[in-house]
């Protein structure tokens, strides 16, 4: 089953607006990523975040943790129409097998000029 | 390079052809992963090699599928006898050491089996 579970699914808002996505797992992590991915290219690794850290920054963007709700939150502040794309969170887990990513099925943000 | 490298970017193939992925990761990065992503889905882990080891293939589909690293370098996906349902976007990635690290994606390649 997916670990990693983002929501809203897509998302279109106004340049200059603050965009927040979600994420949410189901087994103890170590690290939770956030990585980008504009259409027809690979993964770009935008921020890291440990188990025992509650947030961190950025530039625009801004990395929430809540090991105890097992979820996090990425906020894109004053976007812009080149923030266009899915954002998808990986999850790192604790213990055995803890050399692999584990994705979920992303969120699409579009921001519209 | 400067970045993971992949080719083909795209390859078109007939059902049951024999197909190669090849991958060439960040200079110095002793891990290199492969994933799938079909249509609008996010990425299913396929394999982890560290250095010319794969200590996890547990995510290849099936039997058809195989991969090698060589010069802890390198790493060629192959898919034997494909299917329609291989079809998808082929992902590679590599990372300094398979712990606190990011890993860093190549474009992929885009598998469309007719």
């Amino acid at each position: 089953s997916q670990q990693g579970e983002e929501d809203p699914q897509a998302l279109s808002i106004q340049e200059g607006e603050n965009a927040t996505m979600n994420c949410s797992y189901k087994t103890s992590i170590n690290n939770l990523q956030w990585y980008r991915q504009n259409s027809g290219r690979g993964l770009v690794h935008l921020i890291l975040i440990r188990s025992n850290e509650r947030e961190k920054h950025s530039g625009r963007l801004r990395v929430t943790l809540d090991t105890s709700k097992k979820s996090s939150s990425l906020l894109i502040t004053a976007s812009r129409a080149a923030d266009t794309a899915s954002y998808f969170c990986a999850t790192r887990h604790s213990g055995g097998s803890n050399y692999k990513l584990t994705f979920g099925k992303g969120t699409l943000l579009t921001v519209n000029p | 390079g400067a970045g993971v490298s992949q080719s083909p970017s795209n390859k078109v193939t007939e059902k049951g052809k024999d197909v190669e992925l090849r991958c060439d990761p960040i200079s110095g990065h002793t891990a290199l992963y492969w994933y799938r992503q079909s249509l609008g889905q996010g990425l299913e882990f396929l394999i982890y090699f560290q250095g010319n080891s794969a200590p996890d293939k547990s995510g290849l589909p099936s039997d058809r599928f195989s991969a090698e690293r060589t010069g802890g370098s390198v790493s060629t996906l192959t898919i034997q006898r494909t299917q329609q349902e291989d079809s998808a976007v082929y992902l590679c990635a590599s990372s300094l050491a398979p712990t606190n690290q990011p890993q860093h994606f190549g474009d992929g390649t885009r598998l469309s089996i007719l």
